[in-house]
């Protein structure tokens, strides 16, 4: 079975800050996906970023990048110049890429941009 | 093109009754899956549903939850005789098909019981 950890409950940052969420998953499979999704206070699930493993090159959206480390199952994401509106709930998700396409979500990263 | 619509929002029950959510998904999908997200935890994967067929449901609870989505009509996450412990924001997602990495979310109900 699939785990994710995110080690960070919770994480605070001055406006325009760049910050770090740790996730690392523990996998027996070689194909997979793996997520960021945010969750602000009005609960709707969205998709930050997507990274295919067998992908090398790191995924990156605008302001937000990830740290693919595969043989050490890592996958931080980075958020630039943090933004007010990027304060929510991240979480971290895998996906094998056979099968069952279902989701394992970590246990959330609480992430507050302080004007 | 309206995303996955989820409602009620919130729905409050006492102990003892039935909860009964219901899920849209975005037009043209054929697979519904429902998480369950306890206060302060990840979500966590119930079930899968195409037209008419359960196709995993490793995640749901051997009694009291059961889930259908029928040819016509939303998918519908049914909860019988409620505990405080069903307590939890419950969250249905759509694809179009197998690249289910196109999941979108709706935005959830989120269930209270008494």
């Amino acid at each position: 079975a699939q785990t994710v950890t995110q080690s960070q409950p919770e994480m605070s940052v001055q406006e325009a800050e760049t910050v770090t969420l740790s996730c690392t998953y523990d996998t027996s499979e070689s194909n997979y996906y793996l997520f960021w999704y945010k969750q602000p206070p009005s609960r709707q699930m969205i998709l930050v970023i997507r990274q295919e493993a067998y992908k090398q090159q790191n995924a990156t959206e605008n302001r937000f990048s990830v740290n693919f480390q595969k043989a050490a199952k890592s996958f931080s994401l980075k958020i630039s110049d943090s933004q007010l509106g990027d304060t929510a709930m991240y979480f971290c998700a895998f996906m094998k890429m056979e099968g069952a396409q279902k989701l394992v979500f970590g246990q959330g990263t609480r992430l507050t941009i302080n004007p | 093109n309206a995303g996955v619509m989820q409602n009620p929002r919130h729905l409050v029950r006492r102990r003892g009754q039935e909860a009964r959510l219901r899920c849209s998904p975005v037009k043209g999908h054929s697979h519904v899956y429902w998480y369950r997200q306890l206060p302060e935890e990840g979500l966590k994967f119930m079930v899968y549903l195409q037209k008419e067929n359960i196709i995993d449901e490793s995640g749901m609870p051997k009694e009291r939850f059961s889930a259908e989505f029928p040819k016509e009509g939303p998918s519908i996450l049914r909860i019988q005789q409620v505990v405080r412990g069903d307590s939890a924001a419950y969250f249905c997602a759509s694809s179009p098909g197998l690249l289910g990495e196109k999941l979108f979310f709706g935005s959830g109900t989120q269930l209270s019981v008494l």
